[in-house]
């Protein structure tokens, strides 16, 4: 089993509508987690981080946390074409909390 | 610009030659992380320090990867007789101490070994 699962995608969603991109992961201890947004050929861009179970709202992006699913998930409202990239879920291990580890990434594509 | 810089951005290098990169961090962040990445898949861990020592290195990472940061500020990460699968992008990261460890991303250095 992977320590980070992400579905791969693509995700196909319309515009203005609501994306929603899934994590799970392996490490029971882990007490934070983070959401990363990466365009082409560019480096992965820190957007939210939740360590509390429960949601957690930034403007359009909301982060949900359920620790004992040991799922996280990103939700963007009213999605725009500037949200077409590639999400990545990363955790911080428990034995090693700055040992972080990313999952594979979901690729989202925002139709118009 | 006073976050993570990575240079070179680009290298080409040919097989069985020694590469360096260079990372400087954002400058009050004391935790220093190394990636590599490849198409189509997220950041792999290689390894990571805390000031100046190195606590944790990927059991991925050959013998051929070294990476040091002598100073607790600037790292280097050397790849000797490189080989085509090293090809990649290396990504730089930094982050302060404590939890949760936000880390930000320098730009990457993108090397292709032909």
């Amino acid at each position: 089993q992977k320590e980070v699962e992400q579905n791969s995608g693509p995700l196909s969603v319309p515009e203005g509508a609501i994306a929603s991109l899934n994590c799970t992961y392996s490490d029971r201890g882990s007490q934070s987690f983070f959401w990363y947004r990466q365009y082409s050929g560019k480096s992965p861009e820190l957007i939210m981080f939740i360590y509390s179970n429960g949601d957690k709202e930034d403007g359009r992006f909301t982060a949900q946390l359920n620790k004992a699913s040991q799922y996280v998930s990103l939700l963007i409202r009213d999605s725009q074409p500037s949200d077409s990239a590639t999400y990545l879920c990363a955790v911080p291990t428990y034995s090693s909390a700055s040992k972080i580890i990313f999952g594979s990434g979901t690729r989202l594509s925002i139709r118009p | 610009d006073t976050g993570v810089s990575q240079n070179p951005r680009h290298k080409i290098t040919k097989r069985g030659q020694n590469v360096t990169f260079r990372c400087d961090p954002i400058s009050e962040h004391n935790r220093l992380y190394w990636y590599r990445q490849t198409l189509g898949q997220g950041p792999e861990f290689l390894t990571y320090f805390q000031n100046e020592a190195q606590l944790e290195k990927s059991r991925l990472l050959s013998d051929r990867f070294s990476a040091e940061r002598p100073k607790g500020s600037f790292s280097t990460l050397e790849i000797q007789r490189t080989e085509q699968g090293d090809s990649a992008m290396y990504l730089c990261a930094s982050s302060l101490q404590g939890l949760p460890p936000e880390a930000f991303f320098g730009q990457g250095t993108r090397l292709t070994v032909v």
